[in-house]
């Protein structure tokens, strides 16, 4: 069965450092997701990403962070300078055509500690 | 937009006994209804959705949920508990047209007493 897949599955780095989370989105899929989930909490919706260009963000999106498909397979987020309250799990999902009913295919996570 | 509410954050059933958790949703715009699993140290699974077909869906591991219009609700059921069903459950809302994004409830976590 496809699968989305991310790497590193955890990742530590001091305060200040520039961070990059990858993504395999599954591949004839269209649109693509991050979330997170900050340790005891919901999982938030980060941005969203269709036709190489973000189609939504959320406020916690902020200039620190950006999101790229550099080579039509993989989806990574940047974190420009993370700080401790970037410490979270960060979901990569994603969907194919609206016709398939809005699901969304999650990958297992990366956990993201900073130090 | 559009938001849910899951009513407990914790759940605590017997083993074998009836498996009851609570989401309500608002939404301007039909919705798709989804509930998600997420066991310990792991991602997200799909355990069922409701894409405004059956209001009665059935889903994995012998989860189902109803859709409920009236009351806008989509609790999830289990007739019978099983130890492996201990887990953290997310109900989410997304939107028929537009951009789709799952909006997430704060979740509930399920015990399963022995």
């Amino acid at each position: 069965e496809p699968e989305v897949t991310q790497t590193p599955s955890h990742q530590v780095t001091q305060m200040g450092q520039e961070v990059i989370l990858r993504c395999v989105p599954i591949s004839n899929h269209l649109y693509f997701y991050w979330y997170r989930q900050i340790l005891g909490q919901k999982v938030e919706f980060l941005v969203s990403f269709y036709n190489n260009e973000i189609s939504e963000k959320s406020e916690i999106f902020d200039d620190q962070f950006s999101v790229e498909r550099p080579d039509g397979s993989n989806f990574t987020l940047k974190i420009r300078s993370t700080k401790l309250e970037d410490s979270a799990m960060y979901f990569c999902a994603s969907r194919g055509d609206r016709g398939q009913g809005g699901e969304l295919f999650f990958g297992e996570g990366s956990r993201l500690t900073v130090l | 937009a559009q938001s849910v509410t899951q009513l407990g954050s914790h759940v605590s059933v017997s083993e074998g006994a009836l498996v009851l958790l609570r989401c309500n949703y608002s939404s301007s715009v039909p919705p798709y209804l989804f509930w998600y699993v997420q066991y310990p140290n792991q991602g997200l699974q799909l355990l069922l959705k409701y894409t405004s077909a059956a209001t009665l869906v059935k889903g994995i591991n012998g989860f189902e949920a109803e859709f409920k219009k009236s009351e806008t609700s989509f609790h999830l059921t289990k007739p019978s508990a099983h130890m492996r069903d201990a887990a953290e459950y997310f109900c989410a809302v997304s939107a028929i047209f537009g951009n789709e994004k799952l909006t997430f409830g704060t979740g509930t976590r399920l015990t399963i007493i022995p």
